[in-house]
C-alpha cells in the first residue's frame, strides 16, 4: 500500500492554469476508474472536488477538471484564483480492496 | 444537510487504547459505507479503514491491521474506531467520512485529534 506520488508543491499566477499529477501503479490508478481529488485549506477538513477520475460534485467550480492516462491521474485548475491556494490530495481504489492517498500537493497562487 | 461529528480524541500513552466515535446525521446512515481517514501533523491524508453499510464488509490499511477495529451502530447512526496498542506514529487528526457507492469520502467530519505520547 505505497502512497501515490504527487509533487510536493506547484505554483501559478492568477488567471493561469496549473496541473497536479498523481502517479500510481497498475494496482491502483492504472487499474480502476476510481480516482478522487480533494482540496484542503489550512485547519479545515478536506473537500471532494473530483471523483471517478473526472466527475465534479454538484457545486464545484468547472475550473476544476480531472483526467487519467495509464498510471497517472491529473487535476487541472484553470483561471487560478487566490482562493484556490490550498493543499490538494489524490486518492485511488486499489487491488487490495483498500484506498490509497497521495502525499499531497501545496498550491501557491503567486 | 450531511453532518459528521467525531469525538473521543485526546492524549494517550504509547501502548494505550482509545475509542473514537462519529455521529452522523442528514442522510440515511445505514445506506452508506463509512471510512476513517487520518492526517498526521503536517503530513498528507492516510486512509485507514472502511466498513460496509451492514457492517459485514471491513478492510484496514496495513499500518493499523490487528490494532484498530472499525464498527458501526446503524440504529444510533454512529461509527466507531477502537484503537489499541497505540504508537507515537498514530498521532494524527482522525476524520470520519461517508463513502458513496464506488467512491471514497464525499463528506467529512471536522476531525478529532489523537496524540500518543508519554
Amino acid at each position: 500500500q505505497s502512497a501515490l506520488t504527487q509533487p510536493a508543491s506547484v505554483s501559478g499566477s492568477p488567471g493561469q492554469s496549473i496541473i497536479i499529477s498523481c502517479t500510481g501503479t497498475s494496482n491502483d490508478v492504472g487499474g480502476y476508474p476510481y480516482v478522487s481529488w480533494y482540496q484542503q485549506h489550512p485547519g479545515k477538513a478536506p473537500k471532494l472536488i473530483i471523483y471517478d477520475v473526472s466527475k465534479r460534485p454538484s457545486g464545484v467550480s468547472n475550473r476544476f477538471s480531472g483526467s487519467k492516462s495509464a498510471y497517472t491521474a491529473s487535476l487541472t485548475i484553470s483561471g487560478l484564483q487566490a482562493e484556490d491556494e490550498a493543499d490538494y490530495h489524490c486518492s485511488s481504489y486499489t487491488s487490495s480492496n483498500t484506498w490509497v492517498f497521495g502525499g499531497g500537493t501545496k498550491l501557491t497562487v503567486l | 444537510q450531511v453532518q459528521l461529528v467525531e469525538s473521543g480524541g485526546g492524549l494517550v500513552k504509547p501502548g494505550g487504547s482509545l475509542r473514537l466515535s462519529c455521529a452522523a446525521s442528514g442522510f440515511t446512515f445505514s445506506d452508506y459505507f463509512m471510512s476513517w481517514i487520518r492526517q498526521a501533523p503536517g503530513k498528507g491524508l492516510e486512509w485507514i479503514s472502511y466498513i460496509g453499510s451492514s457492517g459485514t464488509t471491513i478492510h484496514y490499511a496495513d499500518s493499523v491491521k490487528g490494532r484498530f477495529t472499525i464498527s458501526r451502530d446503524n440504529a444510533k447512526n454512529s461509527l466507531f474506531l477502537q484503537m489499541n496498542r497505540l504508537r507515537a506514529e498514530d498521532t494524527a487528526v482522525y476524520f470520519c467520512a461517508r463513502d458513496p457507492p464506488g467512491q471514497l469520502a464525499d463528506y467529512w467530519g471536522l476531525g478529532t485529534l489523537v496524540t500518543v505520547s508519554s
